[in-house]
């Protein structure tokens, strides 16, 4: 089993739409969690750190439940420009090990 | 955001020679810089860790003879793929650990790649 774990995609939806992408992760340690972005031959960037009290940044709305060991992601009112795959990325004691999900492709289309 | 750079931006070789590309920290102290290796269509992985002043942690399946990373400086690392051949073609992206100005929280930030194509 995958120690990060994505929905693989891909996901398409109109403009407009509301999608929600779940990552889970097997190791009970890990500390810091965040989603990445990643665009066609790009590097990753970041997106947003996740907190156990959530956090929302626009349009876009992350969770963190713990117990579930589980990190979601939400994108409201999807953009064409948010087309791309969003990587669910975990991280260890002090951010020396980190883990990523394979990612999820999402296109938007018009 | 924190500014990664890489460099070179791509690069073309002839199989057997050794490549080197350079990672930098440009506004922060990297406390950790991680080295990955991403082929077509799929994620991430991670070939190495390395801090500052200390031998790199590679990852399991690398081979660290083949891949020499030197971390001289807070704000320097460097992989030589040595003896390059066609598999190790393949995009590969560096990545800084550190506290930016913006955040207190340690977050990683990516360089913009090197794409090999090894001949």
């Amino acid at each position: 089993r995958k120690e990060v774990e994505q929905d693989p995609g891909p996901f398409n939806v109109p403009e407009g739409a509301t999608v929600a992408f779940n990552c889970t992760y097997s190791n009970s340690a890990s500390q810091s969690f965040f989603w990445y972005r990643q665009d066609c031959r790009k590097e990753p960037k970041l997106l947003m750190s996740v907190y156990s009290s959530g956090n929302e940044d626009g349009r876009f709305t992350a969770q963190l439940n713990r117990a579930s060991q589980y990190i979601s992601l939400l994108i409201r009112d999807s953009k064409l420009s948010d087309s791309a795959t969003y990587l669910c990325v975990v991280t260890h004691t002090g951010g020396f090990k980190t883990i990523f999900g394979a990612g999820t492709r999402l296109f938007v289309k018009a | 955001g924190a500014v990664v750079s890489q460099h070179p931006s791509w690069v073309i070789c002839k199989s057997g020679t050794s490549v080197k590309i350079e990672c930098r920290s440009l506004d922060f102290q990297a406390t950790t810089m991680f080295w990955y290796r991403q082929f077509p269509k799929q994620s991430l992985m991670l070939m190495a860790t390395s801090n500052e002043g200390s031998k790199a942690t590679y990852e399991q399946g690398v081979e660290k003879d083949k891949f020499l990373i030197n971390h001289a400086s807070l704000t320097l690392s460097t992989l030589t793929v040595t003896s390059a051949h066609p598999e190790d073609s393949s995009f590969y992206i560096c990545s800084a650990s550190g506290q930016s100005p913006e955040s207190t929280q340690e977050t990683q930030y990516f360089g913009p790649g090197t794409r090999l194509l090894v001949l």
